[in-house]
């Protein structure tokens, strides 16, 4: 089946740690995206990538840092520098970033708390 | 500032009603607009999406409208069941690669 792969499900960081979230998928989409989902408020986009090599920041992306090295691939990296990461990450695949006019598939997210 | 807004935020509903979720954005220039559902604790399923050049998109029992000269989508839910207690999101793309949201409704149906 097609589809978005986040892991781990749950992820623990303690203070001054850099965790790497990691996101796949075999949809063969050229853009992908990372969004944060805090309770209350809307999905806030960190980073995203129209295509491999490329990304751009999003609207929260202090602290956040990614790599697209391979195109189903597209690992967010959080940062020390990052003082409330404790959030909900839900990475987002569309098959062109320009224009979106496909719909955004989702991943089942990644879950991080600060020990 | 563009902003997507969705009220009420909690919506609990009998089964077998049919029901009105409403979506409002700022910014009547909008390229497209789609809906999303989230179960807890999952990702996000696309549902609808809708050009600025549509008036509505049906899927199965749910409908949504787009109307932009007055800055409201609405998704409609025919029959409901209780398969359908979910959080429901609107997300409009206002002419650039992102996505804006909307906080979301979170809906109960009630057996």
């Amino acid at each position: 089946d097609g589809g978005i792969t986040q892991s781990p499900k749950y992820l623990f960081r303690k203070e001054g740690q850099n965790v790497t979230l990691s996101c796949e998928q075999n949809l063969n989409h050229d853009a992908m995206y990372w969004y944060r989902q805090d309770p209350g408020q809307g999905l806030r986009l960190i980073y995203y990538s129209q295509i491999v090599n490329d990304f751009q920041k999003g609207d929260i992306a202090e602290g956040y840092s990614v790599s697209r090295e391979k195109k189903e691939s597209f690992p967010l990296t959080v940062t020390s520098a990052q003082k409330n990461p404790t959030a909900f990450y839900l990475c987002a695949s569309s098959i062109s970033a320009r224009p979106i006019n496909q719909p955004q598939h989702f991943g089942d997210g990644t879950r991080l708390s600060i020990l | 500032k563009q902003e997507v807004t969705q009220i009420p935020a909690a919506l609990s509903v009998p089964e077998g009603e049919n029901l009105v979720l409403n979506c409002s954005f700022t910014d009547s220039a909008i390229y497209n607009l789609q809906w999303f559902r989230q179960d807890p604790g999952k990702g996000l399923t696309s549902l609808l999406l809708i050009q600025s050049s549509q008036r509505e998109q049906t899927s199965g029992r749910l409908n949504a409208s787009l109307d932009k000269s007055s800055g409201r989508s609405t998704l409609y839910i025919a029959a409901s069941q209780p398969g359908d207690s979910a959080t429901y999101l609107c997300a409009v793309n206002f002419g650039n690669e992102k996505l804006t949201f909307g906080t979301g409704t979170r809906l109960t149906i009630i057996p």
